[in-house]
């Protein structure tokens, strides 16, 4: 069954610890790994797509990376801002696969 | 350039009756694809519309409708409504499929509250 599986549930960091969220994947003929960041009440809003394992992007304080079975998302010195839903997908056939999210929250 | 609009942004109806939520992608943007979002089942798949086409349906039952007119605009319908269907629902618009770009750009979402 194509499934993405996100860890942790919740994380509460202090302002400025770096920590790392956790994308595992199986998911058949993956064609490529989104994330994304959705705060409360909004629509989840697009920060990465990763398409081979190895690749990188980065983006502000974000780093993302894919491996074969699992994608990161790196966050470095984080601030409260920061703090949100982040969401990963995997897109196998033209169709969507998210998994249940990781909140973050940053306290100052 | 504007992003994907959704209305009403938020509904209460009752259980029985049926509801009409639209959606109007990015302009250029022909693929749309609706999502049903709940804190128990996260972001679930409704169902992708191209070129007024459904191309992909989720595992939601007959109830779940939806269409896209030649504007590229969607819209989607629930009937008989019931306590469980109570979601943000989602839409996201992308580029036409084949072009090698799977990016999603979703809206704000129309919160249903279904009493």
């Amino acid at each position: 069954e194509d499934q993405v599986t996100q860890s942790p549930e919740a994380l509460r960091l202090q302002e400025g610890e770096s920590s790392s969220l956790n994308c595992s994947y199986t998911v058949s003929g993956l064609r490529g790994l989104f994330w994304y960041r959705q705060d409360p009440g909004k629509g989840p809003e697009f920060l990465f797509t990763l398409y081979s394992a190895g690749e990188e992007k980065e983006k502000e304080r974000l780093k993302a990376t894919l491996t074969k079975k699992e994608s990161f998302l790196h966050i470095t010195a984080p601030k409260p801002e920061d703090s949100a839903t982040y969401l990963c997908a995997g897109v196998a056939g033209n169709q969507f696969y998210f998994g249940t999210g990781t909140s973050l929250t940053v306290i100052p | 350039k504007a992003g994907v609009t959704q209305t009403p942004r938020y509904l209460i109806k009752t259980r029985g009756q049926q509801v009409t939520l639209s959606c109007s992608p990015i302009s250029g943007h022909r693929s749309v694809s609706w999502y049903q979002q709940t804190p128990g089942q996260g972001l679930q798949f409704l169902f992708e519309y191209f070129s007024e086409t459904q191309r992909n349906k989720g595992n939601f039952p007959g109830r779940f409708s939806g269409r896209q007119f030649s504007n590229s605009r969607s819209e989607m319908n629930v009937s008989t409504l019931e306590l469980g269907d109570s979601a943000l629902y989602l839409c996201a618009s992308s580029l036409e499929p084949g072009t090698g770009s799977y990016e999603q750009y979703f809206g704000p979402g129309t919160r249903l509250t279904v009493t």
